[in-house]
């Protein structure tokens, strides 16, 4: 069965570094996405993708985020400036289509900043 | 807006009985999904059901069932028979899936399921 993956599945850094978390969503699918979960707190919506540009993001999505699609099948989130407070799970889904009611979700990368 | 809110961060069942997790939403959409997630300490999302608004029968999935309540924007998670291995955090989750700007999923802040041996 065709599964989102991410990479990779634990990233330390410091403050103040970039870091590029990847996904590869599911092959056929056009709409993606990241949440993230704070150690002990609900999903958050990030940003979702769609045909090479954002088509929604979260007040979270601020201008230090910034996601791309740079080939077919990568679909990456990069922080540019990372705050403690970035430390946290980030999930990537996917889905066939806008109308589809379910997300795929990949494994996570849990984001360690010290 | 869509908000989801699960009223009990924490429950505990014992194996083999049964054990409902309660969860509101509110939304001013007339059609929209609603989902139970589970976690597991590896923290990867799983899903474990699913259930549109227009339809008014409830869905199941084994040993999981929901009592879905549109009126009362209520979207109840029961797990039957409960094992070990259900052992996890339970989101639930709405999605409306026909607003270009509003394509995301709402999370509530979940309930800790423990099954006791």
């Amino acid at each position: 069965e065709p599964e989102v993956t991410q990479t990779p599945s634990h990233q330390v850094t410091q403050m103040g570094q970039e870091v590029i978390l990847r996904c590869v969503p599911i092959s056929n699918h056009l709409y993606f996405y990241w949440y993230r979960q704070i150690l002990g707190q609900k999903v958050e919506f990030l940003v979702s993708f769609y045909n090479n540009e954002i088509s929604e993001k979260s007040e979270i999505f601020d201008d230090q985020f910034s996601v791309e699609r740079p080939d077919g099948s990568n679909f990456t989130l990069k922080i540019r400036s990372t705050k403690l407070e970035d430390s946290a799970m980030y999930f990537c889904a996917s889905t066939s289509d806008r109308i589809s009611y379910e997300q795929y979700f990949g494994p996570g990368t849990r984001l360690t900043v010290t | 807006a869509q908000t989801v809110t699960q009223s009990q961060p924490e429950m505990s069942v014992q194996e083999a009985e049964t054990v409902t997790l309660s969860c509101t939403y509110d939304t001013s959409e007339n059609n929209y999904y609603l989902f139970w997630y589970k976690q597991p300490p590896s923290r990867q999302m799983i899903l474990v059901i699913r259930q549109e608004a227009y339809k008014q029968q409830n869905a199941t999935e084994n040993r999981f069932s929901v009592n879905f309540q549109k009126a009362a924007k209520s979207f109840s998670l029961k797990i039957s028979d409960s094992q070990l291995g259900d052992t996890a955090m339970y989101f639930c989750a709405s999605k409306t899936p026909h607003s270009y700007n509003n394509n995301d999923m709402r999370f509530g802040a979940g309930t800790r399921l423990t099954v006791k041996p």
